[in-house]
């Protein structure tokens, strides 16, 4: 089955405390991104791949970090989460960077930082 | 800059028809996308429009003005599960989508 998916799904963590939530897609696709979803606020990226080893900021990088080593995966890395993190984080992916090529979202992960 | 424009929240009730509502303003033109989000779960694709015009897929419709910057998701004969978000986005210059905040429709028996 075609899919996205993301580990964990849900996760409470402290202040400080570095996390990474791990994301696979086995479509081949070459494009992935993540974004933080809060209320009222829509979907806001983070971080996006356009291929292996090519990454670039979206509109609220600050205190993220990813990786591209591979085609199918793409961590989210919290260094040193703070409670202004605590949100609903969607990885997703698309065949390529194109206009008009549909996204294809993981589950999401909810992550509460105390 | 970009903006986009949805209404909060509707409600509508069950078999009826309901237009969801998008205004738009970006320094190019990409295409429009329309995804539904069930509350917990993940956005999924409903349309991508890039022409003028209505696009007709079954019980949803899209309909785009590239002209006014507006467009329309048009649901005909509500069902219980169409309660959900619905949200437009569209490509910027590098590719990346800007979402609107979405519309969330509430559908009464």
């Amino acid at each position: 089955e075609a899919q996205v998916t993301q580990n964990p799904r849900y996760l409470i963590t402290v202040t400080g405390k570095k996390l990474t939530v791990t994301c696979s897609q086995n479509m081949n696709h070459e494009y992935m991104s993540w974004y933080r979803q809060d209320p009222g606020l829509g979907l806001r990226q983070i971080y996006y791949s356009m291929n292996v080893e090519v990454t670039d900021k979206g509109d609220v990088p600050e205190g993220y970090k990813v990786s591209r080593k591979e085609k199918r995966n793409f961590p989210l890395i919290l260094e040193s989460p703070s409670p202004n993190q605590t949100s609903l984080y969607f990885c997703a992916s698309s065949s390529s960077a194109g206009f008009y090529n549909e996204q294809f979202f993981g589950p999401g992960t909810r992550l509460t930082v105390l | 800059g970009q903006n986009i424009d949805q209404p909060t929240e509707m409600t509508a009730t069950e078999g009826a028809i309901v237009q969801i509502n998008c205004t738009y303003q970006t320094s190019g033109f990409n295409g429009l996308f329309w995804y539904q989000q069930h509350a917990g779960e993940a956005p999924t694709f409903l349309s991508y429009n890039v022409l003028d015009g209505l696009e007709e897929k079954g019980r949803f419709s899209s309909f785009l003005s590239r002209s006014k910057g507006y467009s329309y998701l048009l649901l005909k004969e509500l069902q219980m599960k169409d309660s959900a978000s619905y949200l437009c986005a569209v490509p910027d210059s590098n590719y990346q989508l800007i979402w609107g905040a979405g519309t969330k429709l509430i559908i009464k028996p």
